[in-house]
């Protein structure tokens, strides 16, 4: 079984960066596979951060792109999220996931976690 | 940048009703588009994948449909369970994604 989980502080401040760590178990991130970040801001939809592909492969959302930076470490089977100059607006709830776009594999995504950003 | 616009924002309904929400592509996406079932405090679960097909294991009243720019997912007897967000998510410009605005099904 397929199990992801977020890591990392619940609390940054603004004008700080925020990071944050997906764990992976239950699959070898080096198998292959994209592997993402989505967040959604407290009683807001869903947005699309970015992927990367587990060769270190990046896709950015264009509206993010120059604030964003996700890597993988193969070896601790982990991909990790930096989100630069926080505002207030960054406050969501942070998933990692593993989509399955058109394929019938199942669509795994961590619990979530919510980071705030305030002074 | 493809845009996708999910109606209705949110609907009453009672059990056994057949509820149908739509998603409306702002370009062509063929039929790179899936469907997902939140409830409060818990992740987005995927529902239905390729714009038609059952993800396993989700009960048979879910269906979607549609091709190019117009989707719809339909519940034909809405169950207790089913009271949650729905969002549709395209994928055409895959490994990247975007959802629709939501759509809040909530008790009449």
């Amino acid at each position: 079984q397929v199990q992801l989980q977020e890591s990392g502080p619940g609390l940054v401040k603004p004008s700080e960066t925020l990071s944050l760590t997906c764990s992976v178990s239950g699959y070898s991130i080096s198998s292959g596979s994209y592997w993402g970040w989505i967040r959604q801001p407290p009683g807001k939809g869903l947005e699309w951060i970015g992927s990367i592909y587990h060769t270190g492969v990046t896709y950015y959302n264009p509206s993010l792109k120059s604030r964003v930076t996700i890597s993988v470490d193969t070896s601790m089977n982990q991909f990790s999220l930096r989100l630069y100059s926080v505002t207030a607006a960054d406050t969501a709830v942070y998933y990692c996931a593993r989509p399955a776009y058109s394929s019938s594999a199942a669509d795994y995504w961590g619990h979530g976690t919510l980071v705030t950003v305030s002074s | 940048d493809i845009q996708m616009t999910q109606s209705p924002s949110s609907l009453s309904a009672s059990v056994g009703d057949r509820v149908t929400i739509t998603c409306r592509a702002s370009q062509g996406i063929r039929n790179d588009l899936g469907w997902y079932q939140q409830k409060p405090g818990k992740a987005p679960k995927r529902l239905i994948y390729a714009a038609s097909n059952l993800q396993s294991g989700v009960p048979s009243r879910f269906s979607g449909s549609g091709s190019g720019t117009e989707f719809t997912l339909t519940i034909s007897s809405l169950q207790p369970e089913d009271f949650a967000t729905y969002y549709c998510l395209q994928y055409n410009n895959y490994p990247l994604g975007t959802f629709g605005q939501g759509t809040k099904v909530e008790i009449k």
